[in-house]
């Protein structure tokens, strides 16, 4: 029984479309997060939330917007995708605000933007 | 700004020998610092944490870092590697009690050889 589940693991599509990534959580955890890992493997957070509620919010461009409708899911729906967004996505969960600091991670999503 | 730094992009060792996996991080109070790996196609798994006490921590699969304050490093060792260890390795730092403010290294490629 996955713990962090994302759907879809693979998406390949073109310059302008919109996508959307789904993320569940069966842990009770109340923190949920997106990260971007670039093709370097870079590892960079993107938004946090607590409870459906918004906490972080890095500078991400204004076409990635997440969405939360309980503290189980945590969306990511990215509109007029570029190039640059090609990357693999995770969605991760953790204990109300991370006080224990361990980070559970999806498989991961890998987005190809031909 | 906090940050961290693993200057070993790619380590190959004989599956037996020792392993090192070097960790620096820069950040203005008592950190909070984890190590992670992905295997290939995979989420990151949390392998150890550190945030008080004893400086050398144990964590999963048979793996120990050390923290040294005056060296700012946090180095994740194994006696013997197995070939199932070869994966990627990211060594994280953050506020102590928190996982919202991770700020992840470039990761170490670890490659073992039979």
């Amino acid at each position: 029984d996955t713990a962090v589940s994302q759907t879809p693991k693979y998406l390949v599509t073109q310059m302008g479309n919109d996508k959307s990534i789904k993320c569940e959580q069966n842990l009770g955890h109340d923190t949920m997060y997106w990260y971007k890992q670039d093709s370097k493997k870079f590892l960079k957070i993107m938004f946090s939330y607590n409870n459906k509620e918004l906490i972080i919010n890095e500078t991400v461009p204004n076409r990635f917007s997440p969405k939360s409708p309980d503290k189980a899911h945590l969306n990511l729906h990215i509109n007029s995708l570029e190039l640059g967004d090609s990357a693999v996505y995770f969605c991760a969960s953790s204990r109300a605000g991370g006080s224990a600091g361990e980070l559970f991670f999806g498989e991961g999503s890998r987005l190809t933007v031909l | 700004a906090q940050s961290v730094t693993q200057p070993d992009i790619h380590i190959t060792v004989s599956e037996g020998a020792s392993l090192e996996l070097r960790c620096n991080y820069s950040y203005g109070a008592t950190p909070y610092l984890f190590w992670y790996v992905q295997s290939p196609g995979q989420g990151l798994q949390l392998l150890l944490k550190y945030f008080s006490g004893d400086t050398l921590v144990q964590g999963i699969k048979g793996f120990e870092a050390e923290f040294k304050r005056s060296q700012s490093s946090f180095n994740l060792r194994k006696p013997s590697v197995h070939w199932s260890d070869a994966a990627e390795y990211f060594c994280a730092v953050g506020p102590t009690g928190t996982a919202s403010k991770l700020t992840f290294g470039t990761g170490t490629r670890l490659q073992v050889t039979l």
